[in-house]
């Protein structure tokens, strides 16, 4: 298995709503990242799970909050978002935090915050 | 300045065209460099990647690294329709700064 799944594919979310984005990979890898990109943007790093710890945060805003469960699983829980966060949120794992090359992306949650 | 930059296109081309997309970088630190290849609706996929200076050739892409110049290139020969998609260089080094250049919108006209 050499994929990284994300569900759900699609969301649309209330400002008010709390969501949950999940991302699960099943390759053994020890790193886990959370980026979003915008339309015609590169993917910009939000967070970095390394052996299932925190180990970046990259000044984002407290509506999003990252939880790893495990080595397989990452979910990104949503509260109280706003319009400008719409975008494609991006799974990504590696090996661990040092195999430059070995990203795996997943296919990506597309939110719109109504 | 930003640490990669990438001219973000659109760039369109016929089917059995040479392309090449460019991107320069800042800091000479940068030994790891990488193209990704990002269909709409999907995540980036690793294409190809060098370490340092030099060519690297797989099939009908070729990635070419001038560390001298700070600039790294992506050659694709005979490009098909199926080759339409975002390209998106990256960089990064051993102290795991990573960064992804804007992208590059590529359409192949059959």
């Amino acid at each position: 298995d050499t994929e990284v799944t994300q569900t759900p594919k699609h969301l649309v979310m209330g400002m008010t709503n709390k969501k949950s984005l999940k991302c699960e990979q099943h390759m053994g890898h020890r790193a886990m990242y959370w980026y979003k990109q915008k339309a015609k943007k590169p993917p910009e790093l939000m967070f970095v799970y390394s052996y299932e710890k925190l180990s970046i945060n990259e000044s984002v805003p407290s509506r999003f909050s990252p939880e790893c469960p495990n080595s397989s699983l990452l979910n990104l829980h949503l509260h109280a978002l706003q319009p400008e966060d719409s975008a494609l949120y991006l799974c990504a794992s590696s090996q661990d935090r040092t195999e430059i090359y070995g990203y795996t992306f997943g296919s990506g949650t597309r939110l719109t915050v109504v | 300045q930003k640490e990669v930059e990438q001219d973000p296109g659109p760039l369109s081309v016929p089917e059995g065209a040479i392309v090449s997309l460019n991107c320069t970088y800042s800091n000479s630190a940068f030994q790891y460099f990488m193209w990704y290849r990002q269909y709409s609706r999907k995540g980036p996929e690793l294409l190809m990647y060098t370490y340092s200076s030099g060519n690297k050739e797989d099939g009908r892409f070729t990635a070419q690294v001038d560390k001298s110049s700070k600039y790294i290139s992506l050659f694709i020969r005979d490009s098909q329709p199926s080759d339409s998609a975002t390209y998106l260089c990256a960089i990064a080094n051993t102290g795991n700064q990573f960064y992804f250049g804007t992208g590059t919108s590529l359409t192949v006209i059959p």
